[in-house]
């Protein structure tokens, strides 16, 4: 069983839709929790950062953390063409004192006009 | 303020030749990850440096490949004798503090072995 679990998709909504995106792992001892976008043939960027359980906010974008279910989700508000991506679930322990990210597979977004 | 930088941005090699995959941190960043991306993949840890010194390597394979992050210059991933299994994207990413939370990628080096 892999450590964080990801539907790789791929995901196909209209322009304005909600999205949700969402990720399940095994290691209870993550405590750091992150969402990447990644376009075609770049490299992956921050989208959301959430430590331990909770909800935060940022503008379009909601990342929801679930410790108890060991469930993470992001969800995408009014989504537009350019949100179209792959958008990775990452977390990590702090293992060491240094952040070593667990990736999930990634799941390919897209939405058309 | 220049982000993180690799190079090259592709790499073709034969089988058996050597790969040389290089990485500019952020400006005043000392701290260095590097993931390989498979092809449908996520990101997988391979190794974390701290200038002139190696972390954590327990995702690097223990033979053909090694990591260096000297005082001066980028960081570098060296794979020998390279196999078509290596193919893959390789990204670094910058960090400005051990345990900071934030990751900043770079490009990435995609590498094709044939």
């Amino acid at each position: 069983q892999k450590e964080v679990e990801q539907d790789p998709g791929p995901l196909s909504v209209p322009e304005g839709a909600i999205v949700s995106l969402n990720c399940t792992y095994s290691n209870s001892a993550f405590q750091y929790f992150m969402w990447y976008r990644q376009y075609s043939r770049k490299g992956p960027e921050l989208l959301m950062y959430t430590y331990s359980s909770g909800n935060k906010e940022d503008g379009r974008f909601t990342a929801q953390v679930d410790k108890s279910s060991k469930y993470i989700s992001l969800f995408i508000r009014d989504s537009q063409p350019s949100d179209s991506a792959t958008y990775l679930c990452a977390m990590s322990s702090i293992s060491g004192g240094y952040n070593k990210l667990i990736f999930g597979a990634g799941t390919r977004l897209a939405v058309h006009p | 303020n220049a982000g993180v930088m690799q190079n090259p941005r592709h790499l073709v090699r034969r089988r058996g030749q050597e790969a040389r995959l290089r990485c500019s941190p952020m400006k005043g960043h000392s701290h260095v990850y590097w993931y390989r991306q498979l092809p449908e993949e996520g990101l997988k840890f391979m190794v974390y440096l701290q200038k002139e010194n190696i972390i954590d390597e327990s995702g690097m394979p223990k033979e053909r490949f090694s990591a260096e992050f000297p005082k001066e210059g980028p960081s570098i991933l060296r794979i020998q004798q390279v196999v078509r299994g290596d193919s893959a994207a390789y990204f670094c990413a910058s960090s400005p503090a051990r345990g900071a939370y934030e990751q900043y990628f770079g490009p990435g080096t995609r590498l094709t072995v044939t």
